[in-house]
């Protein structure tokens, strides 16, 4: 099955630096790569979502990078607000398993004022 | 965007007695709602993969007896704790998939049912 866990468990980062949040999957199967964010006590609200053929995608304040080389994916935040304080979760999808997602053990983002 | 509900947001209950959580999809229609379970600081654990009008797939390791879905409906899923103890305390999240929008983002997430068993 999908193995999907990240490097750091917590960061803590100044409020208007970037921050980056990574990410190490084991299923080269997998269809896409998502982000999520999950506030205290909710549930998870998507951020970005990558396709397993790119290597880079942008949206606002935010960039996932994937290298397929290395089995790796990356968020960058660009200027962390500190309303970007939560858990962040990637998950890849597998779309042949019926959309299942498989999530990574999560990292807590602190920003720091 | 999609809205997923849940419904309670949190129920304590007494060890032995069974809960029923409802996850629904509030302005599309569902073929496939996802159960998960969250304990504290953990990652979310798919539970089970729930079809409208069929079984649901239960993930290697959790019980199909103990934890009942049904998916009886286009916009409604519901998840029954049976004979709920401690151990069984978490946050259950359910998710639901819009087949009409795009691939990845299909999953909508609800807000989560914080569970306690006394």
């Amino acid at each position: 099955g999908e193995n999907v866990g990240l490097h750091l468990p917590t960061l803590s980062v100044q409020e208007g630096d970037n921050s980056i949040i990574n990410c190490a999957y084991s299923n080269s199967a997998s269809d896409y790569f998502i982000w999520y964010k999950q506030e205290s006590g909710k549930g998870p609200q998507f951020i970005i979502d990558i396709r397993s053929n790119m290597d880079k995608r942008q949206g606002q304040r935010v960039t996932v990078l994937l290298n397929k080389t290395v089995k790796h994916l990356s968020l960058q935040i660009a200027a962390t607000q500190p309303g970007d304080s939560a858990v962040y979760f990637c998950a890849a999808l597998l779309a042949r398993s019926n959309y299942k997602l498989t999530f990574g053990k999560g990292t807590l983002l602190t920003v720091n004022p | 965007g999609a809205v997923v509900s849940q419904h309670p947001s949190w129920v304590i209950c007494k060890s032995g007695t069974s809960v029923k959580i409802e996850c629904r999809s509030l302005d599309f229609q569902a073929t496939t709602m996802f159960w998960y379970r969250q304990f504290p600081k953990q990652s979310l654990m798919l539970m089970a993969t729930s079809n409208e009008g069929s079984k649901a797939t239960y993930e290697q390791g959790v019980e199909k007896d103990k934890f009942l879905i049904n998916h009886a409906s286009l916009t409604l899923s519901t998840l029954t704790v049976t004979s709920a103890h401690p151990e069984d305390s978490s946050f259950y999240i359910c998710s639901a998939r819009d087949p009409l929008a795009g691939v990845p983002d299909t999953q909508y997430f609800g807000p989560g049912t914080r569970l306690t068993v006394l």
